[in-house]
């Protein structure tokens, strides 16, 4: 069974769309994040839920919207893409306290033409 | 804001040992972690340090110097399918998130 699954796995689509990221764990974890790591592979934190709070959320422009609708699962909403969006986004979900390792998601490559 | 160094990257021989250091800048500091991401993959756990000393998992060994800001990761016996990046992560008190470093690119030779 996979731990922390993402679709899609890879997403192609142009400038100014609007797509979603789907992210879900069954490790019964509390807390969930969203990370984005980019050509250069610096991997960035950009917004962390615990117990469905939104508890960081990192300057990132408005045009990108987490949801998460109960502990499992984490959405990422972007809209009007651009180009500088193009990236690997990974869901990561942990136990909570700072002292517990993250589980990665299989990552989702996100290019914008 | 926390500030990460580690090398970009190192290449070494099957069978030898490489040591990827990592020193950090951060206020709060919590604990350090090691991560290793294979090209195209998601990262995985390698180890956790909070207090000082060495912390050995069999070939990986991780080491936290708390006052001087300073991790090393130690890969022995080195394998093929060890050629991966090696990424440092802090952790402050205050905060769930973890800051990454750039990471360490190392490549085994045969």
């Amino acid at each position: 069974d996979t731990a922390v699954s993402q679709t899609p796995k890879y997403l192609v689509t142009q400038m100014g769309n609007d797509k979603s990221i789907k992210c879900e764990q069954n490790l019964g974890h509390d807390t969930m994040y969203w990370y984005k790591q980019d050509s250069k592979k610096f991997l960035k934190i950009m917004f962390s839920y615990n117990n469905k709070e939104l508890i960081i959320n990192e300057t990132v422009p408005n045009r990108f919207s987490p949801k998460s609708p109960d502990k499992a699962h984490l959405n990422l909403h972007i809209n009007s893409l651009e180009l500088g969006d193009s990236a690997v986004y990974f869901c990561a979900s942990s136990s909570g306290g700072r002292e517990d390792e993250q589980y990665f998601g299989p990552g989702t490559r996100l290019t914008v033409t | 804001g926390q500030n990460i160094d580690q090398p970009t990257e190192m290449t070494a021989t099957e069978g030898a040992i490489v040591q990827i250091n990592c020193t950090y800048q951060t206020s709060g500091f919590n604990g350090l972690f090691w991560y290793q991401q294979h090209a195209g993959e998601a990262p995985t756990f390698l180890s956790y340090n909070v207090l000082d000393g060495l912390e050995e998992k069999g070939r990986f060994s991780s080491f936290l110097s708390r006052s001087k800001g300073y991790s090393y990761l130690l890969l022995k016996e080195l394998q093929m399918k060890d050629s991966a990046s090696y990424l440092c992560a802090v952790t402050i008190r205050a905060y769930y998130k973890l800051s990454f470093g750039a990471g360490t690119t190392v490549t085994v030779r045969a």
